[in-house]
C-alpha cells in the first residue's frame, strides 16, 4: 500500500462545475495535510493546508479532512480552464518535518 | 512572500561531470529539501537538512551529496553525473517551527545528462 494514494486521472470536468479530488493516507500519526497545484513544466505551488477534522475554505477551494477515515479531499468550485493542472496531496511523516507526496491527480477543465 | 530560487532552470551536462545545483531561500527557514521528479514516479526526496551543516538522507540519496554551509543555501552535488540522473530537480524549504510543515518550492532545474 502506498503511503499517500491519489487517482492519477485525468479528471475531466466542464467549466463552472465542482471538481472533487481525493487522497487517502496510511499513517494515522500524520498531523498536517497539504494540497499543491502543479502546472505542466512548473514546480508545485501550495494552495491549501488543513490540520484538523472538518472543512477549510479559501475562495473557490475547500479542503476536507477526515482523520478517522484517513481521507483528505479538495473541492474546487466554479472550475475554470486555468485550474487545469496536476494536484498533489501531501501529508507529514510521523515525528518529522518531511512530507510524503502522492503522485498527483491530473485535472482537466474544458470550456 | 516566501522566495526559493534555484541557480539554473535548464542544465545540460555530460556523463561523468560533477554537477552543482544551488538553492537559496530568503525566509530564514530552518528546513531545506532536495527532490527529483520523474513522470509516473512523483516527487522523491533525495536529501534534507534541518540546520546548518546538518543533513539527512532521503529515499534516494545514492549518487548525490549535499552541502549546507549557510542557513539560506542548500546545494545538491552530483559527484559523477549519469544518464539516469536526467530529471527535474526541485528544492524546497519549510519554517521548521512546530506545526508549520508547509514546504515552498523553487522553480526547479531540468537537468539533462548526455
Amino acid at each position: 500500500q502506498k503511503e499517500v494514494e491519489q487517482n492519477s486521472g485525468p479528471l475531466s470536468v466542464p467549466e463552472g462545475a465542482i471538481a472533487s479530488l481525493n487522497c487517502t493516507y496510511s499513517d494515522r500519526g500524520s498531523q498536517s495535510f497539504f494540497w499543491y497545484r502543479q502546472y505542466s513544466g512548473k514546480s508545485p505551488e501550495l494552495i491549501m493546508s488543513i490540520y484538523s477534522n472538518g472543512d477549510k475554505e479559501d475562495g473557490r477551494f475547500t479542503a476536507q479532512l477526515n482523520k478517522a477515515s484517513q481521507y483528505v479531499s479538495l473541492l474546487i468550485r466554479d472550475s475554470q480552464p486555468s485550474d487545469s493542472a496536476t494536484y498533489l496531496c501531501a501529508v507529514t511523516a510521523r515525528n518529522t518535518d518531511k512530507l510524503i507526496f502522492g503522485t498527483g491527480t491530473r485535472l482537466q477543465v474544458f470550456p | 512572500d516566501v522566495k526559493v530560487t534555484q541557480s539554473s532552470r535548464y542544465l545540460v551536462k555530460r556523463t561523468g561531470e560533477k554537477v552543482f545545483l544551488e538553492c537559496v531561500q530568503d525566509m530564514d527557514h530552518e528546513n531545506m529539501f532536495w527532490y527529483r521528479q520523474d513522470p509516473g514516479l512523483g516527487l522523491r526526496l533525495i536529501y534534507f537538512s534541518y540546520d546548518v551543516k546538518m543533513k539527512e538522507k532521503g529515499d534516494i540519496p545514492e549518487g548525490y551529496s549535499v552541502s549546507r554551509e549557510k542557513k539560506e543555501r542548500f546545494s545538491l552535488i552530483l559527484e559523477s553525473a549519469s544518464t539516469n540522473q536526467t530529471s527535474m530537480y526541485l528544492c524546497a524549504s519549510s519554517p521548521g517551527l512546530a506545526g508549520l510543515d508547509e514546504q515552498y518550492f523553487g522553480p526547479g532545474t531540468r537537468l539533462t545528462v548526455t
